[in-house]
């Protein structure tokens, strides 16, 4: 039974297409990030939600943008695709915020060619 | 905001030797220190973490250090074994919500 699942778990596409991702937790957590992981394995943070609530959202593309329609989901819907927005986007939950650990998803590798 | 600095960037050992980790943060306001591992192709997973009112915490073979004064925290991992090679990410937040860190990573080999 997983905890934290992403949807897909690869995807490649061309340049200038939208896609999204999908990620959802059974865990009953309140938080729901979304990170990017680069080529070097460096995590950075993108957004959070909290309770549906948007409480972080870094400095990303406006072409990024995430969705939760309720706090066991957190969607990430990315418009005009670019090579450089090829990564693993990681999931992850935690309860009452980013100090009790978080809870990862498998990732989503993003191919743009 | 936060800034985590680790060191070394990769780190070879032999079988049955310990590994140490190093990672120092900025924001002296940071209280919890979590420390993950992540696998070829996994998922990053959480292996231990300390707060900042405790010094040290041990977990089995594992143990980390935090020196808040030197604003500096450590990843001790003993009696190393091949299944220990993977990335290690040491990560730093402050208040409730407040957003998790990571430092660049740490490559460990545990060779046979």
């Amino acid at each position: 039974d997983t905890a934290v699942s992403q949807t897909p778990k690869y995807l490649v596409t061309q340049m200038g297409n939208d896609k999204s991702i999908k990620c959802e937790q059974n865990l009953g957590h309140d938080t729901m990030y979304w990170y990017k992981q680069d080529s070097k394995k460096f995590l950075k943070i993108m957004f959070s939600y909290n309770n549906k609530e948007l409480i972080i959202n870094e400095t990303v593309p406006n072409r990024f943008s995430p969705k939760s329609p309720d706090k066991a989901h957190l969607n990430l819907h990315i418009n005009s695709l670019e090579l450089g927005d090829s990564a693993v986007y990681f999931c992850a939950s935690s309860q009452v915020g980013g100090d009790y650990g978080y809870t990862f998803g498998s990732g989503t590798r993003l191919t743009v060619v | 905001g936060e800034n985590v600095e680790q060191h070394p960037s990769t780190l070879s050992v032999q079988e049955g030797d310990s590994a140490v980790i190093k990672c120092t943060y900025s924001d002296s306001a940071s209280n919890y220190f979590p420390w993950y591992k992540q696998e070829l192709g996994k998922r990053p997973q959480l292996i231990i973490d300390i707060r900042s009112n405790v010094g040290e915490k041990k977990d089995q073979r594992i143990a980390v250090t935090l020196n808040k004064t030197a604003k500096h925290f450590s990843l001790h991992i003993t009696e190393t074994q091949p299944e220990d090679s993977a990335v290690y990410f040491c990560a730093a937040s402050g208040t409730s919500y407040d957003k998790v860190i990571f430092g660049p990573g740490t490559s460990l080999s545990v060779i046979p």
